[in-house]
């Protein structure tokens, strides 16, 4: 079946530096791709829309220069957080679909932790 | 506006009792509804979902749910909870229905322990 794959899975970083999460589309050509942001024990907050080729969608109260999201291509959207805090960690997770009917799937997530 | 309510942050069952999560959704349109399993530091599983088919919809793993346009409820159960059901669930609810940006928002979730 097809596999999102995220990496790192975990990620330590001192604050003040930036770090990039990897979301990957093993075997489909994902046109759309989400960010999602879970804290402990809560739901999964969407962070942005990600489409191949055009700026990502964020949604309301995420800040667009915190939260860098590039998808290059069909297979991989980047999420890089700069100039990390500690309020910064938690854990990341990303969703890709092929196109607007199919299935969404998801990564394993990326668990940041900013010291 | 959209949004998800999940009554009860935490659901604790005996092994082989019924397993019920309860999910209501509040829509603008009509939904698509999704049930999503989590374990621990993994990403989620889709278990089922709704698509204005069936009401009653079939998942993996023994696992139904019960689309009630009335009640503006999908209800997710299970008529014998398993040890390997301890997990955290989610409902989702999908808007841009139709476009190619189907945006999903979940509950907070729900936390299933199973006692032996």
């Amino acid at each position: 079946g097809a596999v999102v794959s995220q990496h790192p899975s975990r990620v330590i970083c001192k604050s003040g530096t930036s770090v990039k999460i990897e979301c990957r589309s093993l075997d489909f050509q994902a046109t759309t791709m989400f960010w999602y942001r879970q804290f402990p024990k809560q739901s999964l907050m969407l962070m942005a829309t990600s489409n191949e080729g055009s700026k990502a969608t964020y949604e309301q109260g995420v800040e667009k220069d915190k939260f860098l999201i590039n998808h290059a291509s069909l297979t991989l959207s980047t999420l890089t957080v700069t100039s990390a805090h500690p309020e910064d960690s938690s854990f990341y997770i990303c969703s890709a679909r092929r196109d607007g009917n199919s299935p969404l799937h998801f990564g394993n997530g990326t668990r940041l932790t900013v010291t | 506006a959209q949004s998800v309510t999940q009554l009860g942050s935490h659901v604790s069952v005996s092994e082989g009792a019924l397993v019920l999560l309860r999910c209501n959704y509040s829509s603008s349109v009509p939904p698509y509804l999704f049930w999503y399993v989590q374990y621990p530091n993994q990403g989620l599983q889709l278990l089922l979902k709704y698509t204005s088919a069936a009401t009653l919809v079939k998942g993996i793993n023994g696992f139904e749910a019960e689309f009630k346009k009335s009640e503006t409820s999908f209800h997710l159960t299970k008529p014998s909870a398993h040890m390997s059901d301890a997990a955290e669930y989610f409902c989702a609810v999908r808007v841009d229905r139709g476009s190619t940006l189907g945006r999903l928002y979940f509950g907070r979730g729900t936390q299933l322990t199973v006692w032996p």
